[in-house]
């Protein structure tokens, strides 16, 4: 089975620049997961998606971040503009459904903002 | 405030003894509990779970222990190996919350020595 692809592994931008990052869950996977993981802190949910609808959107920084899921399979998560403290490895994950907690991860985005 | 805590950031331990690795939270509504691992460059992989109607999980080398009325838990790894050298993050969760949204530790880091 493949793994929860991401793209790109790193990115660096200046402040107030915009950034995209896009995600692959496992086929058959129902359930994505965006999640926010600032060094040395625990990861952080952002976004559930269920198909392609949003479960749960409550920590995104909605004047800022934004993301979709089109077709309920690839996902992306966008940033505009962005801010020094969004740096951060921005992960996905996936699971086939919700009640399903051991969810696969991604290797994660390495968000530097200069 | 968080709501999972793991205090100690660091451990270090000999090949072939126990690694113990703790966990507090402080939501009693949290029924679901997991330890998920990581390697430097990767996303977390999923290790072992409980539910809080158990106090003790086992698989393989790996056992969770679950003290409801301390709320506290922990992770024993018997023995340990060179390559469970990693970070280790506790996570819980409520089915009374957002289905999937699991609230992660800051991790602590494992360091088994040959």
């Amino acid at each position: 089975e493949a793994g929860v692809a991401q793209s790109p592994r790193y990115k660096i931008i200046e402040k107030r620049q915009s950034v995209a990052f896009w995600c692959n869950p496992i086929s058959g996977h129902a359930t994505l997961y965006w999640y926010q993981q600032i060094l040395g802190q625990g990861p952080k949910l952002l976004i559930q998606f269920q198909n392609n609808g949003v479960v749960d959107d409550s920590q995104l920084p909605k004047d800022r971040f934004s993301a979709e899921r089109l077709k309920g399979v690839d996902s992306t998560l966008k940033i505009q503009p962005a801010k020094l403290e969004d740096s951060a490895v921005y992960l996905c994950a996936s699971s086939r459904d919700p009640g399903n907690y051991g969810y696969t991860f991604g290797s994660g985005t390495r968000l530097t903002v200069v | 405030d968080q709501q999972v805590k793991q205090n100690s950031p660091s451990l270090s331990v000999q090949e072939g003894r126990i690694s113990i690795l703790n966990c507090d939270y402080t939501n009693s509504m949290f029924d679901y509990f997991l330890w998920y691992k990581k390697y430097p460059a990767e996303g977390p992989t999923f290790l072992i779970s409980i539910s809080s109607i158990k106090d003790k999980n086992e698989d393989g080398r790996f056992t969770v222990f679950l003290n409801k009325s301390a709320k506290h838990l922990s992770l024993h790894i018997v023995p340990s190996q060179p390559g469970d050298s990693a970070v280790y993050f506790c996570a819980a969760s409520s089915k009374f919350g957002s289905q999937g949204n699991l609230i992660f530790g800051k991790g602590t880091k494992l360091s088994v020595k040959p």
